[in-house]
């Protein structure tokens, strides 16, 4: 069946400009996950779904983030006036469970680049 | 908070040759520890995984086996491929799922 979708595969935009990037989960997948990906920091947490509900999202770095999920499927990730600081490969996962030890499938990946 | 610490690379190793990428971690309660591997060009698959203490995750040849007396779960492969040449991340998940990775390890094998 199909994986992990995220759209657009890249990104490039000017700095303080807004962008949303897109995560199709695996159909069924309750859990849905964002993280960052960058030279400096390696794999970040930023979010995680629980059907529309977000309860951790501890890892977002500033409240120029934010994420929305809806019918327990399609998740955006929105970054407001972003910053080059933000340019990075935001990753989509999704799991059918949540409990310890459920897999997490990730998707291609969003390369963002903020000039 | 909770923790991956994984050893730096990047590994250069000739094919054949034993590998082994060390992992610790830090963590209260009993985690969840994986394996994730990103080959060139494509996204983050799971390697293999341990739910529980002594538990040995297997898959492709490479093995890692939970050890909870020194926080351990250490990456090997007897004979490794060109192939095998990849980003290879330790990660734990605790309480809520979130997956927590260590730096990653560039694993280059030369023919």
């Amino acid at each position: 069946g199909a994986g992990v979708s995220q759209s657009p595969s890249n990104k490039v935009t000017e700095k303080g400009k807004d962008v949303e990037l897109r995560c199709d989960p695996i159909s069924g997948h309750t859990a849905l996950y964002w993280y960052r990906q960058s030279l400096g920091q390696g794999l970040e947490f930023l979010i995680y779904f629980q059907g529309n509900s977000a309860p951790d999202k501890s890892g977002l770095p500033s409240d120029r983030f934010s994420a929305e999920r809806t019918g327990g499927s399609v998740s955006t990730l929105t970054i407001q006036r972003t910053q080059q600081e933000d340019s990075a490969v935001y990753l989509c996962a999704s799991s059918s469970r949540t409990e310890v030890g459920g897999e997490q499938y990730f998707g291609p990946g969003t390369r963002l680049t903020v000039t | 908070g909770d923790s991956v610490t994984q050893m730096e690379g990047p590994v250069t190793l000739s094919e054949e040759a034993f590998l082994t990428i060390n992992c610790t971690y830090t963590a209260t309660g009993y985690p969840s520890l994986f394996w994730y591997v990103q080959y060139p060009g494509e996204g983050l698959q799971l390697l293999l995984k341990a739910t529980k203490a002594d538990d040995k995750g297997s898959n492709k040849g490479f093995e890692a086996t939970y050890r909870k007396e020194t926080t351990s779960f250490h990456l090997e492969k007897g004979s490794v491929q060109v192939s095998d040449s990849a980003v290879y991340f330790c990660a734990l998940t605790n309480q809520g799922g979130k997956l927590i990775f260590g730096q990653g390890t560039e694993l280059s094998v030369k023919p």
